[in-house]
């Protein structure tokens, strides 16, 4: 089975500049997350996808962040204008059911430094 | 809110050394408690996990009991090996839902 899979892999850009992130999930897999990390914490949610409605974007600065999930399987993460402070490893994760709990697959990360 | 906070690191060990890492939590209800580990240049995989009180998650020697008393959830190994080095992160999920909330991450390196 083929894992959650993430591009680019690495992105380097001056803040200001626009910046979008992809995210192919795991198949049938219909929950989909967006995390943001940054060095030397731990993940934090910014916006959950079941199929192709957003369950949770409480933490999104949506000011600056957005993203889709058109079809119910790709998704989209886009910064415009970037800032300094969202210099970041930017995982994605799906996850399925799994008796009482749902078990979270994650990607390997776009790491995204804004100079 | 839904809160977990775990031990600062860097834990530097020898090989073969008892490994204890702490974590407690803040939930309402009753969560499913979770140990993710960063292996380097890796992404997040499930190390092991407990969905109710007293269980016990366990998986490749690593374990963690699940304790509503103490709200604990403290990852322990007994004899580590130099590729258990890697961060690891303590996580929760609530009891109506699948939104997981991370601990800071410690950051264990073993020597040989």
């Amino acid at each position: 089975e083929a894992g959650v899979a993430q591009s680019p892999r690495y992105k380097i850009i001056e803040k200001r500049q626009s910046v979008a992130f992809w995210c192919n999930p795991i198949s049938g897999h219909a929950t989909l997350y967006w995390y943001q990390q940054i060095l030397g914490q731990g993940p934090k949610l910014l916006i959950q996808f079941q199929n192709n409605g957003v369950v949770d974007d409480s933490q999104l600065p949506k000011d600056r962040f957005s993203a889709e999930r058109l079809k119910g399987v790709d998704s989209t993460l886009k910064i415009q204008p970037a800032k300094l402070e969202d210099s970041a490893v930017y995982l994605c994760a799906s996850s399925v059911e799994q008796g009482a709990t749902y078990e979270q697959y994650f990607g390997p990360g776009t790491r995204l430094t804004v100079t | 809110g839904d809160s977990v906070t775990q031990m600062e690191g860097p834990v530097t060990l020898s090989e073969e050394a008892f490994l204890t890492i702490n974590c407690t939590y803040t939930a309402t209800g009753y969560p499913s408690l979770f140990w993710y580990v960063q292996y380097p240049g890796e992404g997040l995989q499930l190390l092991l996990k407990a969905t109710k009180a007293d269980d016990k998650g366990s998986n490749k020697g690593f374990e963690a009991t699940y304790r509503k008393e103490t709200t604990s959830f403290h990852l322990e190994k007994g004899s580590v090996q130099v590729s258990d080095s890697a961060v690891y992160f303590c996580a929760l999920s609530p009891a109506a839902g699948n939104k997981l909330t991370f601990g800071g991450g410690t950051r264990v390196l073993v020597k040989p």
